[in-house]
């Protein structure tokens, strides 16, 4: 199946500080990508929807503001959560779907953020 | 997108089948069952996704019943490595938009 590869697996980082999270398409083109965040013992929630080369699109109640989406080329879209709290804490998993294979999504491995 | 009904968890024996139900009593015709599992501090992988007829691929075989209301993944040997939250979920096939996960079902594969 197609590789989606995200990075950094694990970060940990002081209140206050931004982080950037990667997701990249390794051999196929993204032209749409999801961001996912998942708490502990809890389910895959949507965070956002990344289209290539224009704005992403916010699931109701997540902040566009604090969690900054960059999805400039087909292979690789960024996720960045500025001045990160404790509550930010979580893990973040991106998916996309390959253009032979759009009725697949294919995940990341995730990103386990804990802010401190 | 219709919901899905899982059960919490259940246990398997190493070797053994596991047979993980799924009920859908609200999909629409046009609503394809899709199956992913997500193995501890892991992202979701895809196992298997069906219309109407049953499925069957390299990790799994999907039953889907005649009405469409339920359906059934088959693990047929089920290995320690099988052990993981499996969900079920109903959404339109094409060009996937969002998937909405339930709490799927733990699978504990036991030795």
């Amino acid at each position: 199946g197609a590789v989606v590869s995200q990075h950094p697996s694990r970060v940990i980082c002081k209140s206050g500080t931004s982080v950037k999270i990667e997701c990249r398409s390794l051999d196929f083109q993204a032209t749409t990508m999801f961001w996912y965040r998942q708490f502990p013992k809890q389910s895959l929630m949507l965070m956002a929807t990344s289209n290539e080369g224009s704005k992403a699109t916010y699931e109701q109640g997540v902040e566009k503001d604090k969690f900054l989406i960059n999805h400039a080329s087909l292979t690789l879209s960024t996720l960045t959560v500025t001045s990160a709290h404790p509550e930010d804490s979580s893990f973040y998993i991106c998916s996309t779907t390959a253009e032979i294979a759009k009725n697949i999504q294919y995940f990341g491995a995730g990103t386990r953020l804990s802010v401190l | 997108d219709a919901k899905t009904t899982q059960p919490t968890s259940m246990d398997c024996a190493e070797g053994r089948a596991a047979n993980l139900p799924c009920n859908h009593s609200t999909i629409s015709g046009n609503e394809y069952v899709y199956w992913y599992r997500q193995i501890h501090s892991q992202g979701p992988q895809y196992i298997i996704h069906g219309l109407k007829n049953n499925e069957t691929n390299e990790m799994a075989s999907l039953i889907i019943t005649e009405d469409r209301k339920s359906s059934t993944l088959i693990l047929p040997h089920a290995t320690l490595r099988d052990t993981a939250v499996y969900y079920c979920i109903v959404t339109y096939g094409g060009s996937q938009g969002n998937l909405i996960f339930g709490k799927g079902t733990k699978l504990s594969v036991k030795p």
